[in-house]
């Protein structure tokens, strides 16, 4: 079946941009999750989205950052006046039900590089 | 805050050797452990995961993990190392009221033949 897809798998911007960030999970997964990994480190929580609405957006840096889930399903991550600091893999995951013991399955990122 | 610590960031093996990978959490309350595998230009794929059922947890590969509440930790292992294991593993744990990952910095695994 199909896993997480995210597009593009690699954006390259320029300092000031816009950009939007897609992820699509699997059908069927209310939970969906974003991650920032940085070069050298591990996956850092970015937001929580269960259903259409966004549970928990505690790791989103600043409010350039922002995401939305519009029909529960498909979200976009939006980075707004990107800065050479927002350079990382952004991961999305999705869950069944977004419960304690539930598998994340990951999506296989996309690449941001800011000039 | 719950945080998770891998010890090691590169760690080298033979072929046929044995694999340790370390990982410790901080919590008054062991939360649920997770061990998952990245190989290049892929997306993380579970490997295990802890949930107070047994602390000896098998995985997908050979690989098992067991959980030490008296030493917090939650090491990875694998009898004997075989060249597709080469990858980045990643420890993390679960949150307490939803299924938030907090990940450790992750181990790269270099197997040599």
């Amino acid at each position: 079946g199909a896993g997480v897809s995210q597009t593009p798998s690699n954006k390259v911007t320029e300092k000031g941009k816009y950009v939007e960030l897609r992820c699509d999970p699997i059908s069927g997964h209310t939970a969906l999750y974003w991650y920032r990994q940085s070069l050298g480190q591990g996956p850092e929580f970015l937001i929580y989205f269960q259903g259409t609405g966004a549970a928990d957006d505690s790791g989103l840096p600043n409010d350039r950052f922002f995401a939305v889930r519009p029909e529960g399903s498909v979200s976009t991550l939006k980075i707004q006046r990107t800065e050479r600091g927002d350079s990382a893999v952004y991961l999305c995951a999705s869950s069944y039900a977004g419960g304690l013991q539930d598998e994340q399955f990951f999506g296989p990122g996309t690449r941001l590089t800011v000039l | 805050a719950q945080s998770v610590t891998q010890l090691g960031s590169h760690v080298s093996v033979s072929e046929g050797a044995l694999v340790l990978l370390r990982c410790n959490y901080s919590s008054s309350v062991p939360p649920y452990l997770f061990w998952y595998v990245q190989y290049p230009n892929q997306g993380l794929q579970l490997l295990l995961k802890y949930t107070s059922a047994a602390t000896l947890v098998k995985g997908i590969n050979g690989f098992e993990a067991e959980f030490k509440k008296s030493e917090t930790s939650f090491h990875l292992t694998k009898p004997s190392a075989h060249m597709s294991d080469a990858a980045e593993y990643f420890c993390g744990a679960g949150g307490t009221s939803y299924g938030k990952l907090t990940f450790g910095q992750g181990t790269i695994l270099t197997v040599h033949p």
